[in-house]
């Protein structure tokens, strides 16, 4: 079982929808990261969250530690949201401590 | 500031063929990694350098892939020779590096897109 679970996998929306990927992690965590990635690779780090919730935008993400679950919202949809949503913990103890566990991601399109 | 740079950007050639790839981090970046991420998955972390020495290198194939950090800045991964499943983006990324592990954002570059036929 991955270490970070995202869902959807995949998520077509139509232009406005207000949007939510769900990530859950099963290890203890220092922080956790929301990354964007377009088409050709390059990833675009949105927000680094280690409680409660931050705003950017039409941006929304949360946490809760307790439940070990965090969320991304998008507000008013847009095509040129369209992207892979990456979630990305970093961990707390273990091997290898401080690097980032990667969720396999969730590829959004959001159709005009 | 510049961010990290990759080169080239895509790179094809065949089963069996050697490769590389370049990486030149943000400067001051002590922290350098690799990751491979094939279709559909998630990143997966190569090897970790601080400075020029080898923090984590668990996941990297040894017998086909190398990767050097020489003078502590750029760095070059190397695959010989490479495996129809090798197919993926490799990404390079850098942080300033925290001794604790937090608050110690990393950035990204491009990635390479690699094809292997």
């Amino acid at each position: 079982k991955n270490e970070v679970e995202q869902s959807p996998q995949n998520l077509t929306a139509q232009e406005g929808e207000f949007i939510t990927i769900n990530c859950s992690y099963s290890v203890g965590i220092s922080a956790l990261h929301w990354l964007q990635q377009h088409p050709g690779g390059g990833i675009v780090s949105l927000f680094m969250l280690s409680s409660g919730k931050k705003k950017h935008g039409r941006l929304i993400a949360t946490i809760n530690i307790q439940e070990k679950h965090s969320s991304l919202h998008i507000t008013a949809s847009h095509p040129r949201d369209s992207a892979v949503y990456i979630c990305a913990v970093r961990k707390r103890y273990g091997g290898s401590q401080g690097n980032l566990i990667f969720g396999k991601g969730t590829k959004l399109s959001v159709k005009p | 500031e510049a961010g990290v740079a990759q080169s080239p950007r895509y790179k094809i050639i065949e089963k069996r063929q050697s490769v590389a790839f370049w990486c030149n981090p943000i400067s001051g970046h002590a922290t350098l990694y690799w990751y491979q991420q094939i279709l559909g998955q998630g990143p997966k972390l190569l090897i970790q350098f601080q400075n020029n020495g080898v923090v984590d290198d668990s996941q990297l194939p040894k017998d086909r892939f190398s990767a050097e950090r020489l003078k502590g800045v750029d760095s070059t991964l190397k695959i010989q020779p490479a495996k129809l499943e090798d197919s993926a983006v490799y990404l390079c990324a850098s942080s300033r590096g925290s001794t604790s592990g937090r608050w110690d954002t990393q950035y990204f570059g491009p990635g390479t897109r690699l094809t292997v036929l």
